[in-house]
Formats: structure tokens, sequence, C-alpha cells
């Protein structure tokens, strides 16, 4: 069975610049989540669907970052206009449903460096 | 509040030493879910155990064992004879029934030093 999938691994932009990441979560898994993972830190919650509904989205900075899951699969997050704080890795994860009880399966991150 | 706590920011430790990792996590919930990941320096998150708040038998999995205590609020993470290859970012991680997401740890960074 194939894992999380995420690309690009790497990124590179300027302040102000915009980027997109994308992933593309285990097939048949439903729930799919969005977190940040700055330097030295544990993951934080970004945004997190259910099929291609938002089930939590309240930690995201709506001002500047977007997700959209289209079709209940794949998924793509947005940042725009990047600041040099949103300097992280950006870890997608899928579980076959939502709720806290329920492992989830992590992609291997974009890491994310703006100068 | 829901809270993980992992007071150990870095281990370092030979090879074939057991050592063992600290986990304290706080929540109001009486069902609730605690999770170890592996971080490994490639970056992604290894799932390596789910237990639940009704089950508090230890568990044992090769050289990796794992005390859970209601008591305490502790879920701390051993690793029997560590090898290098045990080397990583280790965290803990707490999810509720009354929420989706998962609150993870600081994490503990293991050196396993040949």
């Amino acid at each position: 069975e194939a894992g999380v999938a995420q690309s690009p691994r790497y990124k590179i932009i300027e302040k102000r610049q915009s980027v997109a990441f994308w992933c593309n979560p285990i097939s048949g898994h439903a729930t799919l989540y969005w977190y940040q993972q700055i330097l030295g830190q544990g993951p934080k919650l970004l945004i997190q669907f259910q099929n291609n509904g938002v089930v939590d989205d309240s930690q995201l900075p709506k001002d500047r970052f977007s997700a959209e899951r289209l079709k209940g699969v794949d998924s793509t997050l947005k940042i725009q206009p990047a600041k040099l704080e949103d300097s992280a890795v950006y870890l997608c994860a899928s579980s076959r449903v939502a709720g806290g009880s329920y492992e989830q399966y992590f992609g291997p991150g974009t890491r994310l460096t703006v100068t | 509040a829901q809270k993980v706590t992992q007071a150990q920011t870095e281990i370092s430790v030979v090879e074939k030493e057991d050592v063992t990792l600290d986990c304290v996590y706080e929540t109001r919930d009486t069902t609730y879910y605690l999770f170890w990941y592996k971080q490994p320096p490639s970056g992604e998150l290894v799932f390596l155990i789910r237990r639940n708040s009704f089950d508090e038998q230890n568990e044992i999995s090769g050289r990796y064992s794992w005390n859970f205590q209601k008591s305490t609020s502790s879920f701390n993470f051993t690793i029997t004879a560590s090898q290098v290859v045990d080397s990583a970012v280790y965290f803990c991680a707490l999810g509720m029934d009354s929420s989706y997401k998962l609150i993870f740890g600081s994490g503990t960074r293991l050196l396993v030093r040949p």
C-alpha cells in the first residue's frame, strides 16, 4: 500500500512570494490533515478535511493560507504572500476516519524556507 | 486544557544501552488516546503505537516497550539495547473523541552513538 505522497520536498522562496504544496493521501483514507512543524517543535494542525469538507481550520492563518481538497482525494495548501515566520516543514497526514482516536499516517513533508 | 509535555529535549546514549523517553499528558476527557511517533532524519513521522485510556496494560514490541500510568498521567517509552538506527526525534501525542486533532509534545531527540 502506497503511503502519503507530498511534493515538492523542498522549496525556497522570497518573502511576499506565493507557494503551493500538494498531498495525495493513502488510498481510501477519508480524512486529510495539514500540519506545520517549526524547527524544534512538534507538529501543529493547520486544517483537517473529512472527504472534501473542512472539519477544523481554527489554527489556519486565513489571511495568507488557503487549502482545498477537491473530489475528496488530493489536497493543495497555498501560502500567499509568504512571511519569514512561515519557514517550516509542512506535513500532510491521512487517516481512515476522523477523530482523535485513530492513528494518522504522515507523508515526508515539504521543507519551506522563506528568505 | 489539553497538553503533552516531553521534558527531555535531547538524550545521548551509547549503543546497547537502555533508554526511556518520558511523556506526561493533561486532559479532562475520560476517554483519550496516546500515541508515539518516530521522526528519523528523513522527516517522515512513523506511527509506533496507540493506547486508549481504558487499557493500562504495558506493551512490548521487540526492543520497544511502553508504560502507561493513569495515576501519574504518563506514557513512557523504553528502548532496550538501543541501536544507531534508533537515532531520531520521538513525539508523544494525545487524541480525544471530543477533538479531532492530535496534540503533540515538543519531541525528544535521541542520539545513539556507536
